[in-house]
């Protein structure tokens, strides 16, 4: 079975702090995508990242690094410098691409909130 | 601007009524999906489409029912017989494999 685990429930951070939110995730498959979201207090989900399961590079942009290592099944995200702006819940999620099967469906995980205080 | 629209933002229901909650998007995107968001908790898969006139069952599908008809809607149906309606519904659309894109979401709340 897959599963996305965020073991964070809420984080709180003062600003300019740099924080990590933790992502771990278990699949059978293995070729797959991982993702994270950000959903601000509007409600929408905004995409962040998608990391293919054969591209274990880190990734930074600008403010944001990811840091995927398949050895223990994580995939964490860092935001240096922590603005108010970053408040919002935080999803990970994985994507089977399960050969003829694929369906593109996202299983997440439970959420990380942010709060970064002023 | 190409995006996703879910209509209304916030809906009410009552006891033994169906609802519907509208999503369109002029992304030409093929594949569309339903999901559930509870305080506190994840998205859970609904419903999901990846053609006209076929759609599949999520991992929560009982008490909802969905259709696609057209390529840009996917409207989902909130049935009497979802005893536990009240949440958070977001829409999303995807195309060859691509990050899915969101909806603004509809708040769903019993009366």
């Amino acid at each position: 079975a897959q599963k996305v685990t965020q073991a964070q429930t809420e984080i709180s951070v003062v600003e300019k702090e740099d924080v990590t939110l933790d992502c771990v995730y278990e699949t059978r498959d293995t070729t797959y995508y991982l993702f994270w979201y950000k959903q601000p207090p509007s409600g929408e989900l905004v995409f962040l990242i998608r990391r293919n399961s054969f591209d274990e590079q880190n990734e930074i942009s600008g403010r944001y690094s990811w840091n995927f290592q398949k050895s223990t099944s994580s995939f964490n995200f860092t935001i240096t410098a922590s603005q108010v702006v970053d408040s919002a819940v935080y999803f990970c999620a994985l994507s089977d691409l399960h050969g003829s099967s694929n369906t593109g469906k996202l299983i997440f995980g439970q959420g990380t909130t942010l709060q970064v205080k002023p | 601007d190409g995006g996703i629209t879910q209509s209304p933002k916030y809906l009410f229901r009552k006891e033994g009524q169906n609802v519907t909650l509208s999503c369109e998007q002029n992304l030409n995107h093929d594949a569309m999906y339903w999901y559930r968001q509870d305080p506190g908790q994840g998205l859970r898969l609904i419903y999901y489409s990846q053609i006209v006139n076929d759609f599949q069952k999520g991992d929560i599908a009982e008490g909802y029912s969905v259709s696609r008809e057209k390529k840009e809607s996917f409207p989902l149906t909130v049935t009497s017989a979802q005893k536990n309606p009240t949440a958070f519904y977001l829409c999303a659309s995807s195309i060859d494999r691509k990050p899915q894109h969101f909806g603004d979401g509809t708040r769903l709340s019993i009366l």
